[in-house]
């Protein structure tokens, strides 16, 4: 299985800080269609998780543009510019590239 | 908008049996592959299963293979997940998802109990 692997696992940020979450993956994940299945997802507290970023940088509908991805190979990064209240909760990468499709272990932002 | 409605959750003792159940609307159902994803109290997340929207394509993950079962009616616009052969460790929330390889939308999650 690919191990998806975070870091850091805990992020204080201060308000209106940026902040950078790493996740690296145990091996490529480009499919065979040429696309890099690497998805981002936000949980916040009490809640389902919620898709941020698909595919490395494609960022979802009705979310801030503060959030953004990049990466390739194995090095990937989500990045929250300007932290707000609302960003706090657990954040996860994910490959949909080979199966069994694998989460990192989850990052939790909160404020300082 | 896309709605995925899960239900069947509850407490079950290790070896029984449970089916979920997820009521999907707001997109064809039928076109769309669906995904089980689950989470242990306190935990992360892992992905379960897949089926594709003809139902010809399904794939489970080592832990529940053969144990668990995904399938889907598409004139309900339902999907199921049967659970055989429980034991405490499937314990968690389990999520109705859209997309496969891609997770788009999410339910609000069932919670299964696995305990005597």
């Amino acid at each position: 299985d690919v191990v998806m692997t975070q870091s850091p696992l805990s992020l204080p940020v201060t308000l209106g800080q940026s902040a950078s979450i790493s996740c690296r993956p145990s091996q490529s994940i480009v499919y065979s269609d040429g696309n890099t299945y690497l998805n981002w997802f936000q949980q916040r507290p009490g809640q389902s998780p919620r898709r941020l970023i698909y595919k490395v940088s494609n960022r979802d509908s009705g979310v801030p543009d503060r959030f953004s991805g990049s990466g390739s190979g194995t090095d990937f990064t989500l990045k929250i510019s300007r932290v707000e209240a609302e960003d706090v909760g657990v954040y996860y990468c994910m490959q949909g590239t080979h199966w069994p499709w694998t989460f990192g272990q989850g990052t939790k932002v909160d404020i300082k | 908008q896309v709605q995925l409605v899960e239900s069947g959750g509850g407490l079950v003792k290790p070896g029984g049996s449970l089916r979920l159940s997820c009521a999907a609307s707001g997109f064809t159902f039928s076109d769309s592959y669906m995904n089980w994803i689950r989470q242990a109290p306190g935990s992360g997340l892992e992905w379960l299963s897949y089926i594709s929207g003809s139902s010809s394509d399904t794939n489970y993950a080592d832990s529940v293979k053969g144990r668990f079962t995904i399938s889907r009616d598409n004139a309900k616009n339902s999907l199921y997940l049967q659970m055989d052969s429980l034991r405490a460790e499937d314990t968690a929330v389990y999520y109705c998802v859209r997309h496969a390889r891609l997770a788009a939308y999410w339910g609000q999650g069932t919670l299964v109990t696995v305990s005597s």
